[in-house]
């Protein structure tokens, strides 16, 4: 079945370094890509999204690039900020509804001034 | 502010209590989940309605109802829960067909089974 494989954290990174964030996907079709972020208490945000692929997803300075050959939608920013702390979830939707969706297991990212 | 509004935020419950979830949008969505976020576990997709019908179920245990009296506010009914029920529970809404949809996420109950 469809599933979404995540690179396992804990993250920590000091302010201003370069952020990837692995994602890979098992799916039937072509289906669009998701990153949630989850601040501290709080629910989950879309970040960004991709549709088809080579798009790219982007947002806050974040961007993902939906890669068919490799099944990937990595998750990278090029200069993290504190503000950035949060779990970070790739996630893919089945049975077509956008709503109904796989998640990662979720990364951890702490950015230390 | 997302859109979706859940009460209560946080929620400590005996085993033996009966409580309730609600969730509320205002976003003009037509379809609702509720999912659960436990420690250590990828969330979890329990319950699904598109235009006020569940259309689906990923075997959740009786003890959790689901209700979805319109399509702007869905209920979870908690009963006779164990303590490994405890977790954040997330209600989220979206267009039900369409393809350029997603999920907008309330910020969820953090829930304690004592």
């Amino acid at each position: 079945g469809d599933s979404v494989t995540q690179m396992e954290g804990p993250v920590t990174l000091s302010e201003e370094a370069f952020l990837t964030i692995n994602c890979t996907y098992t799916a039937t079709g072509y289906p669009s890509l998701f990153w949630y972020v989850q601040y501290p208490g709080e629910g989950l945000q879309l970040l960004l999204k991709a549709t088809k692929a080579d798009d790219k997803g982007s947002n806050k300075g974040f961007e993902a690039t939906y890669r068919k050959e490799t099944t990937s939608f990595h998750l990278e920013k090029g200069s993290v900020q504190v503000s950035d702390s949060a779990v970070y979830f790739c996630a893919l939707p089945w049975g077509g509804s956008q709503g109904n969706l796989i998640f990662g297991k979720g990364t951890k990212l702490s950015v230390k001034p | 502010e997302t859109g979706v509004t859940q009460t209560p935020r946080h929620l400590v419950m005996g085993m033996t209590n009966k409580k309730s979830l609600k969730c509320e949008q205002h976003l003009g969505h037509n379809a609702m989940y509720w999912y659960k976020q436990s420690a250590k576990k990828p969330l979890e997709l329990m319950f699904v309605y598109n235009f006020k019908e569940q259309t689906e179920n990923n075997s959740v245990p009786s003890r959790f109802s689901p209700e979805c009296p319109n399509s702007s506010h869905l209920f979870l009914h908690l009963h006779t829960l164990q303590p490994e029920d405890s977790a954040l529970y997330l209600c989220a809404s979206s267009q039900a067909q369409g393809v350029n949809t997603e999920a907008f996420f309330g910020q969820g109950t953090r829930l304690t089974v004592v």
